[in-house]
Parts: structure tokens; sequence; C-alpha cells
């Protein structure tokens, strides 16, 4: 059964340093990959996905994510952090049956 | 243009009674997805729509929750004899073809008292 598991409930990194946010998924094939924000009181919005060709995908607001088939894995990373990223960040996996990881907490320190 | 959009943006309800929830997809979207969002939890997969194929309930916690879309545009998951476990955020999500991207709505935060 597909699932996806985000290891760090909650991570704080000061402004200006740089972030990874971690993603591991277990999936039948190569799955379709997503990372969403979820900023206090907003809905979802997407950041990135990845589909196929280059592992290395760019998305909105400076962050990118690489995946790793070996590993299983979609990390999202900035290399620097802004106060306004502090919000709710969720990976998501699969094709019509999407999954999503629970979620880790970005808490941006001054 | 128009994103989602769900109404209403809040519901407190009395336990044992029921409640339908409204989800208005971008026009043109042929995918439609409901998720329920608890309190510090990630989102949980409820149902899907895709076009006029039966939808797939694999996600329904049990028979006290619906979901219809009618015309292919419009869809209303109703609960019947909630319960205060049922207190959460219900997200929808429509794409325009299933495995595409999905834009999400602002959700239903559903109170149960």
């Amino acid at each position: 059964a597909q699932s996806v598991t985000q290891p760090d409930i909650h991570i704080t990194v000061s402004e200006g340093a740089s972030l990874e946010l971690r993603c591991n998924y277990s999936y039948g094939a190569t799955p379709y990959l997503f990372w969403y924000v979820q900023s206090p009181g907003q809905g979802l919005q997407l950041l990135l996905k990845y589909f196929s060709g280059d592992t290395l995908v760019q998305g909105i607001k400076g962050f990118e994510a690489e995946f790793k088939r070996s590993q299983s894995s979609f990390n999202l990373r900035k290399p620097s952090v802004h106060w306004s990223d502090a919000a709710e960040y969720f990976c998501a996996v699969g094709n019509n049956d999407m999954r999503f990881g629970a979620g880790t907490r970005l808490t941006v320190k001054p | 243009g128009a994103g989602v959009s769900q109404s209403p943006s809040n519901k407190v309800t009395e336990k044992g009674k029921d409640v339908e929830l409204r989800c208005d997809p971008i026009s043109g979207h042929t995918a439609l997805y409901w998720y329920r969002q608890s309190l510090g939890q990630g989102l949980e997969f409820l149902i899907y729509f895709q076009g006029n194929s039966a939808p797939d309930k694999s996600g329904l916690p049990s028979d006290r929750f619906s979901a219809e879309r009618t015309g292919g545009s419009v869809s209303t998951l109703t609960i019947q004899r909630t319960q205060q476990e049922d207190s959460a955020v219900y997200l929808c999500a429509s794409s325009f073809r299933r495995s595409e991207t999905q834009y999400f709505g602002p959700g239903t935060r559903l109170l149960v008292l």
C-alpha cells in the first residue's frame, strides 16, 4: 500500500538559514510527487511537483525538491529561509489516489 | 479565474444532527477530491470523483459519510448523525484531470458539540 512519511513533525530554523524537509514514500511505481504549503488560516498551495524528467524540480518562493528513486525520497529544500515561510508543509504522492504526509510545521526564528 | 470554493466556511452542529458541506470546483476540472484534516493531523483522503465514473469511496471512514457530484460539477459531502470525532476541517480539491495538480478550496471547519 502506498504511504508517505514526513519524519519531522516540527522544525525550527533561523531566518536566513538553509532548510531541508524530508519526505519518504512507498509506492508501487514511480509516483507523482508534490509539496504543498499551508499558511495559518490559508488553504493549501502547491509549491512544486515532479512527474518525470529532471529529478531536481524548482518551485515557487525559491523552493526546490529532488527526487531520489534509490532512497524513495523527495526532500524539499530552500537555501535561505524567510520569516514568511513559517507554515505547515505537506508532501503528497500518488495518482488519482493521492496520499498526504502528516505534515511538518516550520517555525522561523528572527 | 475563480478557484475552488467551499461553503459554509464554518459549521457548528449538535451531535446527532446531519450536515451538508458544499464544494464548487474550478470550471472545467473533471476530478474532484474530498479530504479531512483533523487538528494536528495530515490530510486524510475521503473520496474521489472523476468525470462520470463511479467514485472512489475507499477513504470514507464510515457509512455515515456520503458524497455526490451532480452534473460533473458541484459536490456535496454529507455526514449523518454527526459525532464529536467528526470535528475537523473538510477540504475539497479539483484538478483538470486525474493525476494532475490539485487546487484546494479554503475548507469548511466543522465543530460537533
